[in-house]
């Protein structure tokens, strides 16, 4: 299987702020990653599909970057709805494989 | 709008199936994959498997030996069966719809808990 690392595993950050996650895969996985943003209690929210695509809705102060192995997401100024938790995903090779997750709260 | 709601048993004894379905709203199956993923509490997500709409199925080497897969394009619904669960799989299931393998849209979620 292929193992999805993320740092940092958590942050602090403020309202206004700009974010980066970073997601790492153990082998290459071309452009085949996705971000998810989950809030407590609800279900995960699709962000960004084949590492840098927006999925339908979501406003662009979210951007993703990366190939291969390393990956980021961008959130470019923090608004009070982005503090949640990020996953990513690799679909590139079965059984796809989620990161552990990265928690945003608020500093 | 599409719109994806799940429903299924909440409560469950060990050894007994996990069946839950998902159905779509607003939206197809052509050319979409149709994907189970689970999140045990406090935990991250686990993908269990996914069905396209030719019914071709692909499943987690994990639970491979107990999950099934379905889909039922005349009712835009897929369904999950998991057998003989134990207390780890006791978790919140997704249902979730993708152009790609990953989710564009998501079920709003079940939670399953296995005791006896």
């Amino acid at each position: 299987d292929i193992q999805m690392t993320q740092s940092p595993a958590s942050l602090s950050a403020s309202v206004g702020d700009r974010v980066t996650i970073s997601c790492r895969a153990s082998q290459g996985i071309s452009n085949n990653l996705a971000w998810f943003q989950q809030k407590p209690g609800k279900a995960p929210k699709s962000l960004i599909y084949a590492a840098s695509s927006l999925q339908s809705g979501v406003p662009s102060k979210f951007s993703g970057s990366g190939s291969g192995t390393d990956f980021t997401l961008t959130i470019s100024s923090l608004q009070p709805e982005d503090f949640a938790t990020y996953y990513c995903q690799q679909y590139n090779s079965y059984p796809f494989t989620f990161g552990p997750g990265t928690k945003v709260d608020i500093k | 709008q599409v719109q994806l709601q799940q429903w299924g048993a909440g409560l469950l004894k060990p050894s007994e199936t996990l069946s839950l379905t998902c159905a779509v709203y607003g939206g197809s199956f052509s050319g979409y994959y149709c994907t189970w993923i689970r999140q045990p509490p406090g935990k991250g997500l686990e993908w269990i498997g996914e069905i396209n709409h030719s019914g071709n199925s692909n499943y987690n080497p994990s639970l491979k030996r107990r999950v099934t897969i379905s889909i039922d394009t005349s009712k835009n619904q897929f369904s999950l069966k998991l057998r003989s669960v134990t207390a780890a799989d006791t978790a919140v299931y997704y249902c979730a719809r993708g152009v790609d393998p990953a989710p564009d849209y998501w079920g709003q979620g079940t939670l399953v808990t296995v005791s006896s």
